[in-house]
């Protein structure tokens, strides 16, 4: 399809596990964000990716959480030793070009996200 | 820091009844606003946005205006459906790629 793709959509796990989480962007997005969302919140930004930048990290919340992208196509997000606190619904979503120095006026295209469910 | 605060839901509607979601922020400079809608089972995806004070965004009958003075940005639809129930979402962006969201307000209209 054209739209963001993110898998598993369901992931249950057992505390203590490691889980990887897929996002494919649109293509010709050279911007990728991850965001989480817990349940009856808003999003919480983790990490953005900008072509060959070097991400923004400010939002990871541990060193246990990490993500990588290969050029501007594939992103994974890994969650290590995962705790009950991790539950959440995690997305991603990628846009065109953002041009530093300017306001953000572009849109965000968003996947349907993944449901992480740590036992 | 910059925030979004979005009135609590669930919002409850009949059909055809007048919508109203609040939405107010805290910004330094002059942020681009948005609203975001996720209807059930989709993803998030934008609904309309303003970049500038006094400018009206409007989509699938939705509007808002951004209000610099009041600091807000009320979402509005004169008459609602059933397919408009969804969760919407308020957001900001500041002059860095980052948006700020709000929580959220799940609408449900009734037929």
């Amino acid at each position: 399809g054209a739209g963001v793709s993110q898998s598993p959509s369901n992931k249950v796990t057992e505390k203590g596990k490691d889980v990887e989480l897929r996002c494919d962007p649109i293509s010709g997005h050279t911007a990728l964000y991850w965001y989480r969302q817990r349940l009856g919140q808003g999003l919480e930004f983790l990490i953005y990716f900008q072509g060959n930048s070097a991400p923004d990290k400010s939002g990871l919340p541990s060193d246990r959480f990490s993500a990588e992208r290969t050029g501007e196509s594939v992103s994974t997000l890994t969650i290590q030793r995962t705790q009950q606190e991790d539950s959440a619904v995690y997305l991603c979503a990628s846009s065109p070009a953002f041009k530093r120095g300017g306001a953000n006026t572009g849109e965000l295209f968003f996947g349907e996200g993944s449901r992480l469910t740590v036992l | 820091g910059n925030s979004v605060t979005q009135m609590e839901g669930p919002v409850t509607l009949s059909e055809e009844a007048f919508l109203t979601i609040n939405c107010t922020y805290t910004a330094t400079g002059y942020p681009s606003l948005f609203w975001y809608v996720q209807y059930p089972g989709e993803g998030l995806q934008l609904l309309l946005k303003a970049t500038k004070a006094d400018d009206k965004g409007s989509n699938k009958g939705f509007e808002a205006t951004y209000r610099k003075e009041t600091t807000s940005f009320h979402l509005e639809k004169g008459s609602v459906q059933v397919s408009d129930s969804a969760v919407y979402f308020c957001a900001l962006s500041d002059s860095n790629y980052q948006l700020i969201w709000g929580a959220g307000t799940k609408l449900i209209i009734k037929p």
